[in-house]
């Protein structure tokens, strides 16, 4: 079993929709999560992180945490096509301490 | 330095040879992580850093890849024999406080090795 488990997509959404990107993480004992945006060719940029389970919202973004589903979301409203890119989602382990990623969902917003 | 900074931004080299791929993390952050990512993957974990002693390398693939922080602050990989399959982009990211903190990338070092 992957550490953090993404759907490779890609997924697809018209423009205005809401797009919603999930993950899943198998160290029970995770307490830290994030999600990086990544356009091809760029570097992953860090747009949302998350620590306590329930909503955490930061303008069109929206993360969610289920610790005992063991799960991370995030909610994007109002797609817009700049927001085409791979979404990664991050966890830190318990075990190790290691900040490992997962391989990444493509989003395509389409005009 | 505003950002974190990785040189060279594009790396050949020959099968074989020695490469060292430099970053300078964010000015003030003491955890330092190198990452390696290979096209159509996320990136995979090598080392981290906690000032200037590895705090976690388990993600180094064998003992070729080394990495050294001497001064807390910039640091160097290095891989010895380098391989094709050692060609991906190796990403450096850094934080404040460690494991738990935000961590802001690098633009990456592109690595070919033919």
């Amino acid at each position: 079993q992957k550490e953090v488990e993404q759907n490779s997509g890609p997924l697809s959404v018209p423009e205005g929709a809401i797009a919603s990107l999930n993950c899943t993480y198998s160290d029970r004992g995770s307490q830290s999560f994030f999600w990086y945006r990544q356009y091809s060719g760029k570097s992953p940029e860090l747009i949302m992180f998350i620590y306590s389970n329930g909503d955490k919202e930061d303008g069109r973004f929206t993360a969610q945490l289920n610790k005992a589903s063991q799960y991370v979301s995030l909610l994007i409203r109002d797609s817009q096509p700049s927001d085409s890119a791979t979404y990664l989602c991050a966890v830190i382990l318990v075990r190790g301490n290691k900040l490992v990623f997962g391989a990444g969902t493509i989003l395509r917003v389409k005009s | 330095g505003a950002g974190v900074s990785q040189t060279p931004s594009n790396k050949v080299t020959e099968k074989g040879k020695y490469v060292e791929l430099r970053c300078d993390p964010i000015s003030g952050h003491t955890a330092l992580y190198w990452y390696r990512q290979s096209l159509g993957q996320g990136p995979e974990f090598l080392i981290y850093f906690q000032g200037t002693g590895a705090a976690d390398d388990s993600g180094l693939p064998n003992d070729r890849f080394f990495a050294v922080r001497p001064e807390g602050s910039v640091s160097t990989l290095k891989i010895q024999r380098t391989e094709r399959g050692d060609s991906a982009v190796y990403l450096c990211a850094s934080s404040h406080g460690g494991w738990g903190t935000e961590a802001f990338f690098g633009q990456g070092t592109r690595l070919t090795v033919v």
